[in-house]
């Protein structure tokens, strides 16, 4: 089945605890992305990956780290969290550059 | 930059009636059109895309939207919603290696 998995689908930490939130696709897609929704903004983009070691920042990327070294997983790195990065995130792929896009179930992230 | 801006946050219904979600779009030459919708406590899922050709674009669940190139406009309708329904509804736009996403339409249905 084609789908786009993450990991952990909850999780709660505290402040400056360094975390990853994993995303992996077996589509053999080459456009990864990940998104954090909030309230009455929608989804913004933090950063996308057009291959494997080509990633840019999207419109909110302060905080946050990606990698792509693997064209099957784009790993999402919180090094230090902060309370105003508790959001619910999202990992998306595609075979375009952004044309359509399958999403991830979602990750919760609560930082205290 | 292309965005997309839906105009009714929240939309309560009762069953079995009608729903119209607006959404309008920033004029361009050429423009692909999403409706995702999210259940609750589950991830997006695609509800209908416009691409090209028919304006009347179905998806699924019965919603239907209509792009209307003089009105820069994708409303999202049903005629007829179900409790199972009850979801936020989200426009989006294709946008320099991304979606650029709606605020969303929480949509509320009521026996």
């Amino acid at each position: 089945e084609a789908q786009v998995t993450q990991n952990p689908r909850y999780l709660i930490t505290v402040t400056g605890k360094k975390l990853t939130v994993t995303c992996s696709q077996n589509m053999n897609h080459e456009y990864m992305s990940w998104y954090r929704q909030d309230p009455g903004l929608g989804l913004r983009q933090i950063y996308y990956s057009m291959n494997v070691e080509v990633t840019d920042k999207g419109d909110v990327p302060e905080g946050y780290k990606v990698s792509r070294k693997e064209k099957r997983n784009f790993p999402l790195i919180l090094e230090s969290p902060s309370p105003n990065q508790t959001s619910l995130y999202f990992c998306a792929s595609s075979s375009n550059t952004g044309i359509k896009q399958f999403f991830g179930p979602g990750t919760r992230l609560t930082v205290l | 930059a292309q965005s997309v801006t839906q105009l009714d946050s929240q939309v309560p219904v009762f069953e079995e009636a009608p729903v119209e979600l607006r959404c309008n779009y920033s004029s361009s030459v050429s423009v692909y059109l999403f409706w995702y919708v999210q259940y609750p406590n589950q991830g997006l899922q695609l509800l209908l895309k416009y691409l090209s050709g028919s304006t009347l674009v179905k998806g699924i669940n019965g919603f239907e939207a209509e792009f209307n190139k003089s009105q820069t406009s994708f409303h999202l309708r049903k005629p007829s919603v179900h409790i199972s329904d009850t979801a936020e509804y989200f426009c989006a736009v294709p946008n320099d290696y991304k979606l650029s996403f709606g605020a969303g339409t929480t949509v509320t249905v009521r026996a």
